[in-house]
């Protein structure tokens, strides 16, 4: 089954430092999603992006982060100035449509941990 | 009012037992519906899309009431294979998550 690949597993960073989080969604899907986890909170949306431009961002996304779809299959997130309170799991989803009951497939994740 | 409520639990029930949850969400514009579950710390991962007539797959039957903005689960027979947290996700271009309630299956 076609799955969401993420790299790295765990990064770990420099407060101050910009780190870059990699992401391959299922190769026939279109929409593309950041979503975060800080330990012992909910998923929160962050971005969706489709057709190289972002769709919608949340509250979060602001102008410490961007996201990027540099080739045809990788899709980055980068968060410059990385800060203590950005540590947490960042997921990348992706889905073939935007239409209803069109599910959202997760990759496992990168562990952010920000020293 | 949060956009997704979900008791955190957790349940604890044996093996075998039916247990059901239920999630409110605030958004009545919202038009897709998902449950997914998540084991520690890991990705989440779908378990059911949620129809307007209710579905059912396998021992997990979810059910939307539009007019009252609920969804819910339920879990038949339950295995050990199915402690973790099950997350309820109103949503359309984004979704949007509950905190989760957390199931323990115990022998």
């Amino acid at each position: 089954e076609p799955e969401v690949t993420q790299t790295p597993s765990h990064q770990v960073t420099q407060m101050g430092q910009e780190v870059i989080l990699r992401c391959v969604p299922i190769s026939n899907h279109l929409y593309f999603y950041w979503y975060r986890q800080i330990l012992g909170q909910k998923v929160e949306f962050l971005v969706s992006f489709y057709n190289n431009e972002i769709s919608e961002k949340s509250e979060i996304f602001d102008d410490q982060f961007s996201v990027e779809r540099p080739d045809g299959s990788n899709f980055t997130l980068k968060i410059r100035s990385t800060k203590l309170e950005d540590s947490a799991m960042y997921f990348c989803a992706s889905s073939e449509e935007q239409r209803t009951n069109q599910p959202q497939h997760f990759g496992d994740g990168t562990r952010l941990s920000i020293l | 009012r949060k956009e997704v409520e979900q008791d955190p639990g957790p349940f604890n029930v044996p093996e075998g037992a039916t247990v059901a949850f239920n999630c409110t969400y605030s958004n009545s514009a919202s038009q897709s519906f998902f449950w997914y579950r998540q084991d520690c710390r890991k990705e989440p991962k779908l378990l059911m899309s949620v129809y307007s007539s209710g579905n059912e797959d396998g021992r997990f039957t979810a059910q939307l009431n539009r007019a009252s903005q609920y969804i819910s689960l339920l879990i038949r027979d339950s295995k050990l294979s199915d402690s973790a947290t099950y997350l309820c996700a109103p949503g359309f271009q984004k979704l949007v998550f509950g905190t989760g309630t957390r199931l323990l299956v115990s022998p």
